[in-house]
């Protein structure tokens, strides 16, 4: 299994509170990911990483910021929480961009169930 | 708008019972990758398909890339209870990954 850890693993939080959610991988792999997945969704991209300091918007990234300040780590960060945000949060890792073509596969921690009252 | 459709959305067969699942878009795609996610898990990548008409098999799992490279098929032969999951698709758009909301399998004993 790739060395993914997602943490914390389950947070309850309050709205209108700051919420971080940490990646941590131990794959040294150059592109990190963060997903949120929802029922009747399915899973979308928040925002994504293509190295340390290089960051780029997925399709839901308004109210969250991301930063990669080392290889290993991908913070996900909630500035202002919001019902809205209430979902399963996973981080994923790749060697390369499975979205550009290759056959790459991207390889998921186990999630962050994250409610927001 | 979805992307990539994927039917049924849900799908619960007996042991020994064949299934086949559908990813469909309208969209051409360089590859197709197929998930399957269990419960409290992350997706784990199955396999990938790059060429049209190409097909791969995995045990009694059989993947079919379609000819115009728009749309996969997932066949399963006898069904076990280890294979009920949530598959998912996923497809190159844009520099990423898209996703479809997957087809949810449970198997009976």
């Amino acid at each position: 299994d790739a060395g993914i850890t997602q943490s914390p693993r389950h947070k309850v939080t309050e709205t209108g509170t700051p919420v971080t959610l940490r990646c941590h991988q131990t794959e040294n792999h150059r592109y990190m990911y963060w997903y949120r997945q929802d029922p009747g969704h399915g899973l979308r991209l928040i925002h994504y990483s293509y190295g340390v300091k290089d960051t780029d918007k997925g399709e839901v990234s308004d109210g969250y910021s991301v930063s990669r300040s080392k290889t290993e780590d991908f913070l996900l960060t909630l500035e202002s929480a919001t019902s809205s945000q209430t979902s399963v949060y996973f981080c994923a890792i790749s060697e390369s961009n499975p979205g550009a073509g290759g056959n790459q596969p991207q390889h998921f921690g186990d999630g962050t169930r994250l409610s927001i009252l | 708008t979805q992307l990539l459709e994927q039917s049924p959305q849900f799908l619960s067969i007996q042991e020994g019972e064949n299934l086949t699942v559908y990813c469909n878009s309208s969209s051409v795609f360089s590859s197709l990758q197929w998930y399957r996610q269990e419960p409290g898990e992350g997706p784990v990548l199955l396999v990938t398909v790059v060429t049209g008409g190409e097909v791969k098999k995995l045990k009694r799992l059989t993947f079919q890339f379609g000819d115009a490279r728009k749309d996969s098929s997932l066949h399963i032969t006898a069904a076990q209870p280890g294979d009920t999951g949530l598959y998912l698709c996923a497809g190159d758009v844009n520099n990423r990954l898209a996703f479809g909301k997957g087809n949810q399998v449970v198997v009976i004993p």
